[in-house]
Parts: structure tokens; C-alpha cells; sequence
């Protein structure tokens, strides 16, 4: 049973546009949410992550949004950079220790 | 560095072998985390390591899997018995701890990979 699930296992966004990842998860005992980015033989990289008592939180060209009603989140990325090109996870914990992920997705931007 | 760091980076073993994989946290972090993932998936948990002590296990899938942290720095992940099925990516992941059942950032490490043959 996958609690947290990212649907699009891929995404390919032109250089300077706005890249949205989405993640979608039935557990309502998830109270925090994070995304990690991953580059190839490297270890998940924390990128932002945000409480179930927030709605949004930003930093730099990442945001986060958090729809409890819909059990919903997503990152955007605004502008896009090639640099941003990686598989990036959506994590939640129910508890604050162990974490939950999705499969991943994997962001191409074009230059 | 100052992060999490494994070794080896790479193993292969046979069918029927026993591994240790390693993990040293970053320096002051008290929590300790195992995950497993395997191709085209997200990292799977395992164990959470509080300390010296085991505070969550329920991830270990069977009882040839098990994981120690004696003196609540270093941890080992042992599996005995290697299966076919056991090859994935093995990362490692350290917080602060400073609180129990509070959210925290977790730092991983570059993993193991296994490749049981």
C-alpha cells in the first residue's frame, strides 16, 4: 500500500519556466512533508519541507504547497534551471522520525 | 566532510553470504536512520536508532536483517543469509535528535550499493 505517490514518473521543463512537482498521500497522520533532491550515485539531498499546520513555505526558487483537504503537495520551481535536473522525492512522517517516500520523479530542464 | 558517510561504497556478495554495511553520522547527530531502495523506487525505512538504542525496527523485513549502534555514533547494518532480493541502494540518514517525535531534517549519506549475485 503506497502512502505517498508521485503519479508522473518524469517532467521536462524548458530553461527559466516554472517546473511543479506534485505529490499525492492517504495517510492522514502525516503531519510533516519534505522533498529531497538526487542526483545519480549520491544520497537524497533535503531540499524543503513543510509542517501540516502551514500551507505554504518558500525559499529561494522552491516552494512548497500543502493541501490537507486534498491530501496534496507540491513543489515549484520558478525559473527552472538545468542545474535543477534530478529525481526529486516527496517524503512525509507520521510522527516526526521515519519517513515515508514516493517512487521519485525525475525532472529534465532544457536549456 | 562533515556529512554522513558510508562504507563500503559498493559490495558484491553471493547468494547465501553474510554483509556488514557501515554508516558514520554527522558528528552530535543522535538519530540515526537506515533506509533501503531499491530500482525505480523511493528509499524504504528500516531502522531508527535513538542514541545507542533501536527506538523503531518495524522496517527490518525479516530477522536476517539487523543493526547495531553500540556506543550511539558509528552504526552497522548486518544481513546474513544474502538473497537475490536483497540488492538495493542501503543509505543511511543522521538528525540532531534532539527531541523524540519531533520533525527533523534528515542528512543522508551517498548509500551501498549491494549487488547480491
Amino acid at each position: 500500500d503506497q502512502q505517498v505517490k508521485q503519479n508522473s514518473p518524469s517532467l521536462s521543463v524548458q530553461e527559466g519556466r516554472i517546473s511543479i512537482l506534485n505529490c499525492d498521500y492517504t495517510n492522514s497522520m502525516f503531519d510533516y512533508f519534505l522533498w529531497y533532491k538526487k542526483y545519480p550515485a549520491e544520497g537524497p539531498t533535503f531540499l524543503i519541507s513543510i509542517s501540516s499546520i502551514k500551507d505554504k513555505n518558500e525559499d529561494g526558487r522552491f516552494t512548497v504547497f500543502l493541501n490537507k483537504s486534498a491530501k496534496h503537495l507540491s513543489l515549484h520551481i520558478v525559473p527552472s534551471q538545468p542545474g535543477d535536473s534530478a529525481v526529486y522525492f516527496c517524503a512525509a512522517s507520521p510522527y516526526g522520525n521515519k519517513l515515508v517516500f514516493g517512487a521519485g520523479t525525475i525532472l529534465r530542464v532544457k536549456s | 566532510g562533515a556529512g554522513v558517510s558510508q562504507t563500503p561504497s559498493n559490495k558484491v556478495t553471493e547468494k547465501g553470504k553474510y554483509v556488514e554495511l557501515r554508516c558514520d553520522p554527522i558528528s552530535g547527530h543522535t538519530a540515526l536512520y537506515w533506509y533501503r531502495q531499491s530500482l525505480g523506487q523511493g528509499p524504504e525505512f528500516l531502522i531508527y536508532f535513538q542514541g545507542t538504542g533501536a527506538a523503531d525496527d518495524s522496517g527490518l523485513p525479516n530477522d536476517r536483517f539487523f543493526a547495531v549502534r553500540p556506543e550511539g555514533s558509528v552504526s552497522t547494518l548486518k544481513i546474513q543469509r544474502t538473497e537475490r532480493g536483497d540488492s538495493a541502494v542501503y543509505l543511511c540518514a543522521s538528525s540532531p535528535g534532539r527531541f523524540q517525535r519531533v520533525p527533523e531534517t534528515q542528512y543522508f549519506g551517498p548509500g551501498t550499493r549491494l549487488l547480491v549475485l
